[in-house]
């Protein structure tokens, strides 16, 4: 049971260029979500799912793609990199909205230049 | 709308001292779960607990403790005998009834010296 993994862990682009944050979770947990944290902004949910087929947005979700085929992943998808996107990314997931944990992933950190 | 404050940026203690981080929280939600999260330097968000909006009970786990109240909309996170590993940035977050999004406060950096 390896929780919610997310990768890469590390990543620089360069303005312009796409790429895509892996995330997976191998609890069958309906939730998913993304957030984004920068400094003195706590973290910031930019999508969120509520089950395989079902996306919507957050607080945060210009620049940002996401879709969920599977129950296990979650990809988050930059379509066009810019500085601004330049934070931590957490992907988090929970079994249901009003019961358990809330599990976060160990981040991916991203650099845009 | 809801919303989380955590006025106390960073704090610093010395070994063994007991340390109170402050968390107050605002939702119009009857029904609402309040979390606490460590980010040690290594990055991970690490869960330490979770509390519904009905169950006003302080809860102890250690040397951690937690103050819920509803007057004051508060859930403070008490460390009581400090350690170096105590180190890290916690958060506050709130969630409301029926949604998986989490509210989440700026933070509070500790640094406990030895």
């Amino acid at each position: 049971n390896a929780g919610v993994t997310q990768t890469p862990k590390f990543q620089v682009l360069k303005t312009g260029q796409s790429m895509t944050l892996q995330c997976a979770q191998d609890m069958n947990h309906e939730y998913m979500s993304w957030y984004r944290q920068d400094p003195g902004m706590g973290l910031r949910l930019i999508h969120y799912s509520v089950g395989a087929g079902i996306t919507d947005q957050g607080e945060v979700p210009n620049g940002y793609n996401v879709s969920r085929s599977t129950t296990e992943d979650f990809p988050l998808r930059l379509l066009s990199a810019a500085p601004s996107q330049t934070s931590v990314y957490f992907c988090a997931s929970s079994y249901d909205q009003d019961r358990g944990q809330i599990f976060f992933g160990s981040g991916t950190q991203l650099s845009v230049l | 709308a809801q919303k989380v404050t955590q006025a106390q940026t960073e704090i610093s203690v010395v070994e063994k001292e007991d340390v109170t981080l402050d968390c107050v929280y605002e939702t119009r939600d009857t029904t609402y779960y309040l979390f606490w999260y460590k980010q040690p330097p290594s990055g991970e968000l690490v869960f330490l607990i979770r509390r519904n909006s009905f169950d006003e009970q302080n809860e102890i786990s250690g040397r951690y403790s937690w103050n819920f109240q509803k007057s004051t909309s508060s859930f403070n996170f008490t460390i009581t005998a400090s350690q170096v590993v105590d180190s890290a940035v916690y958060f506050c977050a709130l969630k409301g009834y029926n949604t998986d999004k989490l509210i989440f406060g700026t933070g509070t950096r500790l640094q406990v010296f030895p």
